[in-house]
């Protein structure tokens, strides 16, 4: 069966540190792979897209990487402050009209 | 970014009534829009696409009678959920894709939260 995995649900870091979430897939053959933002109550906001053959994207704090061969995607924060607090998504580009299906989300709570 | 507005951004209603919720694509002409339904600590959930001027595809195991979906003009989906049930409830957030950029990228609403009593 197909399947999007994100490592935990919460994750607890201390202010300054790198954040990595991971999403692992099975059963999927995405075109390119999004990571999302998504604050309680609000929808989800775009972050980076990553193509099935690029290995790293990177945008100010933020970095993502995919390894299609592992089926997994890594999403780093750098020098992580507690603004960055919320649930974040990845989702996969699937299908003819590129729907995305989400993983259910890593909850990060960047401690002062 | 793109900017998408839904409206209500809450709504009560009393079991067995219908309720509509649009989605509009404000600065960028969207020809494809989704549906998501979102439980509380739960992920989002395909419901449907939404092309203008089409009938709506809808995802495995959503009745499309009781979800009624109406792309009328490029910046306006509306999603009507008919003869509502307490189990109705939910977060139901929409999205547009900006055709001026990245062509993947979706732009996703405030959602709205619907309480069926």
């Amino acid at each position: 069966s197909q399947k999007i995995e994100q490592n935990s649900e919460a994750l607890n870091i201390q202010e300054g540190k790198t954040a990595t979430l991971t999403c692992n897939y099975t059963n999927y053959s995405p075109a390119y792979l999004q990571w999302y933002r998504q604050d309680p109550g609000r929808g989800p906001v775009f972050l980076l897209l990553i193509r099935e053959n690029e290995k790293e994207k990177r945008k100010e704090r933020l970095k993502v990487t995919f390894d299609t061969t592992l089926k997994q995607s890594l999403f780093h924060i750098t020098a992580s402050q507690p603004a960055d607090s919320a649930t974040y998504l990845c989702a996969l580009a699937v299908g003819s009209a590129r729907q995305l299906t989400f993983g259910s989300g890593t909850q990060l709570t960047v401690l002062p | 970014g793109a900017v998408v507005s839904q409206h209500p951004s809450r709504v009560i209603c009393k079991s067995g009534t219908s309720v509509k919720i649009e989605c509009r694509s404000l600065d960028f002409q969207a020809t494809t829009m989704f549906w998501y339904r979102q439980f509380p600590k739960q992920s989002l959930m395909l419901m449907a696409t939404s092309n203008e001027g089409s009938k709506a595809t809808y995802e495995q195991g959503v009745e499309k009678d009781k979800f009624l979906i109406n792309h009328a003009s490029l910046t306006l989906s509306t999603l009507t959920v008919t003869s509502a049930h307490p189990e109705d409830s939910s977060f139901y957030i929409c999205s547009a894709r900006d055709p001026r950029g990245p062509g993947e990228t979706q732009y996703f609403g405030p959602g709205t939260r619907l309480l069926v009593l």
